[in-house]
């Protein structure tokens, strides 16, 4: 079985600076994904940004960005001039490649709560 | 639809009575997904469909918890005799065709805003 941890429960940062959230897992799997997903007060969640584990280089989106460290098991974002409107809760995820067409359940951390400070 | 419905919103009910959550996934998704959090807690999976069927119930904590999917499309979560632990946000997610399909695109799950479920 997998787990994803997240030891950072909440974090604040004031708006424009950089903020950095933590995740580490555990697998035996070679193959498989990492997410980070967004879940503001809406309940919502929104993806962020995903990486594949076969790649070598971090994935980006904007001012979002990932330390994707596979030896490590370790799976940060940073989020560079973050505004208000980052203000959320943020979860890593894990889902292992499916040996064939189809789809694997996603496990979740348990969450870091972002504050962005005005 | 332009997202994934869910309702009701929020259900209080008393312990001991059944249930019905419902989730509608953005129309042509045939992968749907239900979750439940907790308060303090991440996502814990319950149970999957692709199309119709379900591949994986893993999740399910109990016979109490049961899920269908009709015509590939709306999925009931039924809870009967609801206890206490099971208060928390139900939340349903869709996807096209999997979440890891072989187009990039289809490897996005669609979350519902939740349904939350307050057992007194």
């Amino acid at each position: 079985a997998q787990t994803v941890t997240q030891s950072q429960p909440e974090m604040s940062v004031q708006e424009a600076e950089t903020v950095t959230l933590s995740c580490t897992y555990d697998t035996s799997e070679n193959n498989y994904y990492l997410f980070w997903y967004k879940q503001p007060p809406s309940r919502q969640m929104i993806l962020v940004i995903r990486q594949e584990a076969y790649k070598q280089q971090n994935a980006t989106e904007n001012r979002f960005s990932v330390n994707f460290q596979k030896a490590a098991k370790s799976f940060s974002l940073k989020i560079s001039d973050s505004q208000l409107g980052d203000t959320a809760m943020y979860f890593c995820a894990f889902m292992k490649r499916p040996p064939n067409f189809g789809n694997e359940k996603l496990t979740f951390g348990t969450g870091t709560r972002l504050t962005i400070i005005p | 639809g332009a997202g994934v419905s869910q309702s009701p919103s929020n259900k209080v009910t008393e312990k001991g009575k059944d249930v019905e959550l419902r989730c509608d996934p953005i129309s042509g998704h045939t992968a749907l997904y239900w979750y439940r959090q907790s308060l303090g807690q991440g996502l814990e999976f319950l149970i999957y469909f692709q199309g119709n069927s379900a591949p994986d119930k893993s999740g399910l904590p109990s016979d109490r918890f049961s899920a269908e999917r009709t015509g590939g499309s709306v999925s009931t979560l039924t809870i009967q005799r609801t206890q206490q632990e099971d208060s928390a946000v139900y939340l349903c997610a869709s996807s096209l065709e999997g979440l890891l399909g072989d187009s990039s695109s289809n490897t996005e799950a669609f979350f519902g805003q939740g349904t939350r479920l307050t057992v007194v």
